[in-house]
């Protein structure tokens, strides 16, 4: 079945330094990937849609200087929080799409920030 | 845009009991309609879908059923046991083979009680 990885699962960094989370489609070819925010006891909010070589499509609120995201290729999108605050701790999850697969999700970062 | 509701947001059963979460729907184009569970500290696990040509599907102890009319799906769990205790989603889309988002409902806590 559809395998994605999602790196690292825990992450605890300094406020005001970036955080990079990677998302890797491992038996597939992922031409669409998510990322989503999840706070506590919370629903998955939608960050961003990003298609591979173009640029992501950011949800309204979502800022895209913070949050960037890079889709070079088709198995491997990753999500930098710059300038990282506390407020920005939370659970980061992406999910893949691709060809006739569903929406495959990775595992989760959670990001900690102090 | 879609909205979806589910309810409830939390509930109990003995276990061997079935438990029955419903969501609703907004946007008459979706035809996506998935279930995820979602373990502490981990991400959504796709547990059953289905697409708008049918209106019921199951897979042992899990079905799911659909109202296009009334725009609203159902995810039913019977026999339940204590490793279905778990955070459950619904999910809508438009678009299964294309690149447009999944929207989440606002998760159901179900635990099983021994």
């Amino acid at each position: 079945g559809a395998v994605v990885s999602q790196h690292p699962s825990r992450v605890i960094c300094k406020s005001g330094t970036s955080v990079k989370i990677e998302c890797r489609s491992l038996d597939f070819q992922a031409t669409t990937m998510f990322w989503y925010r999840q706070f506590p006891k919370q629903s998955l909010m939608l960050m961003a849609t990003s298609n591979e070589g173009s640029k992501a499509t950011y949800e309204q609120g979502v800022e895209k200087d913070k949050f960037l995201i890079n889709h070079a290729s088709l198995t491997l999108s990753t999500l930098t929080v710059t300038s990282a605050h506390p407020e920005d701790s939370s659970f980061y999850i992406c999910s893949a799409k691709g060809g006739r697969r569903g929406y495959t999700f990775g595992s989760g970062t959670r990001l900690t920030v102090v | 845009g879609e909205n979806v509701e589910q309810h409830p947001s939390t509930l109990s059963v003995q276990e061997g009991d079935s438990a029955v979460i419903k969501c609703t729907y907004s946007d008459s184009a979706s035809n996506y309609f998935p279930w995820y569970k979602q373990e502490l500290g981990k991400g959504p696990q796709l547990i059953i879908d289905i697409r708008s040509n049918v209106g019921e599907k199951k897979d042992q102890r899990i079905a799911v059923t659909l109202n296009k009319t009334a725009k609203h799906f159902s995810l039913h769990i019977t026999e339940t046991q204590p490793e279905d205790s778990a955070v459950y989603f619904c999910a809508a889309s438009p678009d299964y083979q294309g690149a447009q988002k999944l929207v989440f409902g606002q998760g159901t806590r179900l635990t099983i009680n021994p």
